[in-house]
């Protein structure tokens, strides 16, 4: 079955410092991919999305992400993470085929970011 | 602009009791909408989408029913709340079929 993997639960960062959130598929073919980020009680926000072409996604607050094919990964990654980054992330996989057209997540990471 | 809407923002309903969450489009046409489920510490779930007016798809089996009425409206409805049924349901909206997705501000649902 289709899965999508955030391996990390709660990631704590200090202001400032770089920030990689991970998450992995498994779909042969090439997938669409996002991340969206969420405060607490409240919607989804996308971050970024990647269809094709250029592997490299820039997106909203400084965040981009990277669609790695052999190690079928999009991680999200910001040089310099903010206090208002303290969220919760997504991954979403819409893998395509019978999955066309529907998003499975990833079970989300928690960030947590220290003055 | 889009704006998607939900209500109400929070319920708190007994076991037994029925249910029906509201989600509206605003700002476009014939949106493919989408209700998902969000329990506590766990990502989404998706429970349901709809191409059109009429048209609903289940993804989960469930005691949860969906319908859509009118092209911009997804209602989210069940006869009996359950204890399971308790989480946080968000509504999406898209263009089309693998487009990116919109999410509405989410129902806290506490079934007690």
């Amino acid at each position: 079955a289709q899965s999508v993997t955030q391996p990390d639960i709660h990631i704590t960062v200090s202001e400032g410092a770089s920030l990689e959130l991970r998450c992995n598929y498994s779909y042969g073919a090439t997938p669409y991919l996002f991340w969206y980020v969420q405060s607490p009680g409240q919607g989804l926000q996308l971050l970024l999305k990647y269809f094709s072409g250029d592997t490299l996604v820039q997106g909203i607050k400084g965040f981009e992400a990277e669609f790695k094919r052999s190690q079928s990964s999009f991680n999200l990654r910001k040089p310099s993470v903010h206090w208002s980054d303290a969220a919760e992330y997504f991954c979403a996989v819409d893998a395509g085929g019978t999955s066309y057209g529907k998003l499975t997540f990833g079970q989300g990471t928690i960030l947590t970011v220290h003055p | 602009s889009q704006t998607i809407h939900q209500w109400p923002a929070t319920l708190v309903q007994p076991v037994g009791s029925p249910l029906s969450l509201e989600c509206t489009v605003e700002g476009t046409s014939n949106p493919n909408l989408y209700w998902y489920r969000q329990a506590a510490g766990r990502g989404l779930q998706l429970l349901f989408y709809s191409v059109g007016i009429g048209q609903i798809s289940s993804e989960v089996p469930q005691n949860l029913s969906a319908s859509r009425p009118q092209d911009r409206q997804f209602i989210l409805s069940s006869k009996k709340l359950l204890l399971s049924d308790s989480g946080f349901y968000l509504c999406a909206w898209s263009l089309g079929t693998r487009d990116t997705q919109y999410f509405g501000p989410g129902t806290r649902l506490t079934v007690l």
